[in-house]
């Protein structure tokens, strides 16, 4: 069965410093997801990609935020300067929208744990 | 942002028992709900979904239930297994609205007694 995946599973890094997660959509889903669950709390939504553009991004996805998609499979999320609020679970997500018959269902990846020190 | 709640934090059900998980929302925009489970360091895994067209969908063991006019959807395990146990999130979209995003609750924690 397909599946979304992510790289790296965990990721330690400085206050400051740049990172990237990369992640495998689904290989035949058009729509693409990042969200972020921080220790404790809920799974909120941060950007939505399609047709190599942002569709929607929350309050959180700011200018430190970027996304990609530099090849036909990865998609990846970069965060230029960490801070130590960055820390959490980030879960990539893929999904065929198909509106018209009102359904989406968006499948997840097993996560990048990001800590910043 | 409490467009879409689940209030009981957590829940025990005896194996073989039904498990009953609530959500509640507030956006009536929203059509197309889903839920998911997750284990601990884990991805949410999708469970089940329904449309804001229907009221009822089941797959084996697992049904959602959709009462528009509360506002309020509920998954029923029956039966419940130990494999079960875990977090389970309720999540909302408005696809009519060409907004992809899901907003979910808070999650319900499931534990299933041998």
């Amino acid at each position: 069965e397909p599946e979304v995946t992510q790289t790296p599973s965990h990721q330690v890094t400085q206050m400051g410093q740049e990172v990237i997660l990369r992640c495998v959509p689904i290989s035949n889903h058009l729509y693409f997801y990042w969200y972020r669950q921080i220790l404790g709390q809920k799974v909120e939504f941060l950007v939505s990609f399609y047709n190599n553009e942002i569709s929607e991004k929350s309050e959180i996805f700011d200018d430190q935020f970027s996304v990609e998609r530099p090849d036909g499979s990865n998609f990846t999320l970069k965060i230029r300067s960490t801070k130590l609020e960055d820390s959490a679970m980030y879960f990539c997500a893929s999904s065929t929208r198909e509106g018209r018959r009102g359904t989406d269902t968006q499948y997840f990846g097993p996560g990048t744990r990001l800590t910043v020190l | 942002d409490q467009q879409v709640k689940q209030n009981s934090p957590s829940l025990s059900v005896q194996e073989g028992r039904i498990s009953i998980l609530n959500c509640d929302y507030t956006n009536s925009m929203f059509d197309y709900f889903l839920w998911y489970k997750k284990y601990p360091a884990e991805g949410p895994t999708f469970l089940i979904s329904i449309s804001s067209i229907k009221d009822k969908n089941e797959d084996g063991r697992f049904t959602v239930f959709l009462n528009k006019s509360a506002k309020h959807l509920s998954l029923h395990i029956v039966p419940s297994q130990p494999g079960d146990s875990a977090v389970y999130f309720c999540a909302a979209s408005a696809i009519q609205s060409n907004t992809g995003k899901l907003i979910f609750g808070q999650g319900t924690t499931l534990q299933v007694k041998p």
